[in-house]
């Protein structure tokens, strides 16, 4: 089992929607949690942090599912710029990245 | 905030040829650096990491060393190339403002072995 797997994808969808998707990691130990957006051909950036009490950034949500052991990305009111690549990086003594999950947001 | 270069941007190379490629900071002092190796369509994977000066850990066995000469340089290097060295090569250290838990990326080099 990979430390963390996610849905590769696309999700292909509608400007304005709401998409989700999660990521699951097999380390109980994980301390820290982030999503990272990377467009193409160009490197990752951190999107933002993922808390236990989940946290939100304008229209992108995260959460921690401790007990399940998986985080999750919600993007509202989806536009084009959304197109890319979100990676789910898990962190315990080091850090891991997904190999990421592509959205395609259509006009 | 720290400044990352990396060069060149993009190589070509054939199959047995000498790989070089450069990772600089700015706006940092004695930070820890790594490298990183994206492979098409997988995520990325840690090569090497530093702590300081001639201080370099290796996270995986391959055909690839890595360097670092001063406090900000980072070097990649191979003598022979192989068709599974292509990818998409990041150098990264923890951003000086922010979680440092968390990576900061250069660039990157596109690097594709022919």
């Amino acid at each position: 089992r990979k430390e963390v797997e996610q849905d590769p994808g696309p999700f292909n969808v509608p400007e304005g929607a709401t998409v989700a998707f999660n990521c699951t990691y097999s380390n109980s130990a994980s301390q820290s949690f982030f999503w990272y957006r990377q467009d193409c051909r160009k490197e990752p950036k951190l999107l933002m942090s993922v808390y236990s009490s989940g946290n939100e950034d304008g229209r992108f949500t995260a959460q921690l599912n401790r007990a399940s052991q998986y985080i999750s990305l919600l993007i509202r009111d989806s536009k084009l710029s959304d197109s890319a690549t979100y990676l789910c990086v898990v962190t315990s003594s080091k850090i891991i990245f997904g190999s990421g999950t592509r959205l395609s947001i259509r006009p | 905030s720290q400044t990352i270069h990396q060069w060149p941007a993009t190589l070509v190379q054939p199959v047995g040829s000498p790989l070089s490629l450069e990772c600089t900071v700015e706006g940092t002092s004695n930070p820890n650096l790594y490298w990183y190796r994206q492979a098409a369509g997988r995520g990325l994977q840690l090569l090497f990491y530093s702590v300081g000066i001639g201080q370099i850990s290796s996270e995986v066995p391959q055909n690839l060393s890595a360097s670092r000469p001063q406090d900000r340089q980072f070097i990649l290097s191979s003598k022979k190339l192989l068709l599974s060295d292509s990818g998409f090569y990041l150098c990264a250290c923890p951003p000086t403002s922010g979680r440092g838990d968390t990576q900061y990326f250069g660039p990157g080099t596109r690097l594709t072995v022919l």
